[in-house]
């Protein structure tokens, strides 16, 4: 597509509940990020995915979180059993990746996550 | 490794006065540097970038970033400020670890324009 889509852009739900948020990066982007923001803070960097190479996850901040990339494009980022302390806008990235890649990104709207 | 520091959280100005935020980086290797623009409920838009060529770096809307080696800085400079800068400004920190590249985002810092 012409740029990053992120779905869905506002996600409230209760404590406990699992969600998914669903990126799709820019075609021909090799590599994609996901970062989080919360309120009046930078950007917290969460995992990394360069082609067909083992993700970086050394930013997920615990074992509810995970994501996944299917076929080398789309990718979900999945929160079990949700804590307040998650809510939080999360961003997602793709960059051209590979020799070329001079860590410029392209993001997403974002989607923002309210836990009750 | 690789870090970011944003010296003010926030900046004030009024229109028509220049506009300084500053930035000061440190990586193990060559970085790349970034300056983002995040408007209200928008994401964010790149500004400019430095990779390796012209120090003085141009970006859009009027902006401008020096990178500085022997300071490590990339301070980001208008010469006169609009009230549709008023945004959230992030310098970012790219440099190839192992094939990796995972930029680092410094905190942020709040430009506010007076009329």
């Amino acid at each position: 597509g012409a740029g990053v889509s992120q779905s869905p852009s506002n996600k409230v739900t209760e404590k406990g509940k699992d969600v998914e948020l669903r990126c799709d990066p820019i075609s021909g982007h090799t590599a994609l990020y996901w970062y989080r923001q919360s309120l009046g803070q930078g950007l917290e960097f969460l995992i990394y995915f360069q082609g067909n190479s083992a993700p970086d996850k050394s930013g997920l901040p615990s074992d509810r979180f995970s994501a996944e990339r299917t076929g080398g494009s789309v990718s979900t980022l999945t929160i079990q059993r949700t804590q307040q302390e998650d809510s939080a806008v999360y961003l997602c990235a793709s960059s051209l990746g590979g020799r070329t890649n001079t860590g410029e990104l392209f993001f997403g709207e974002g989607s923002r996550l309210t836990v009750l | 490794a690789q870090s970011v520091t944003q010296l003010d959280s926030h900046v004030s100005v009024s229109e028509g006065t220049p506009v300084l935020l500053r930035c000061n980086y440190s990586s193990s290797y060559s970085p790349s540097l970034f300056w983002y623009v995040q408007h209200p409920n928008k994401g964010l838009q790149l500004l400019l970038k430095y990779t390796s060529a012209a120090t003085l770096v141009k970006g859009i809307n009027g902006f401008e970033a020096e990178f500085k080696k022997s300071e490590t800085s990339f301070h980001l400079t208008k010469p006169s400020a609009h009230m549709s800068d008023a945004a959230e400004y992030f310098c970012v920190v790219s440099a190839a670890s192992g094939g990796s590249y995972i930029p680092t985002f410094g905190r942020g810092t709040s430009l506010i324009v007076h009329p």
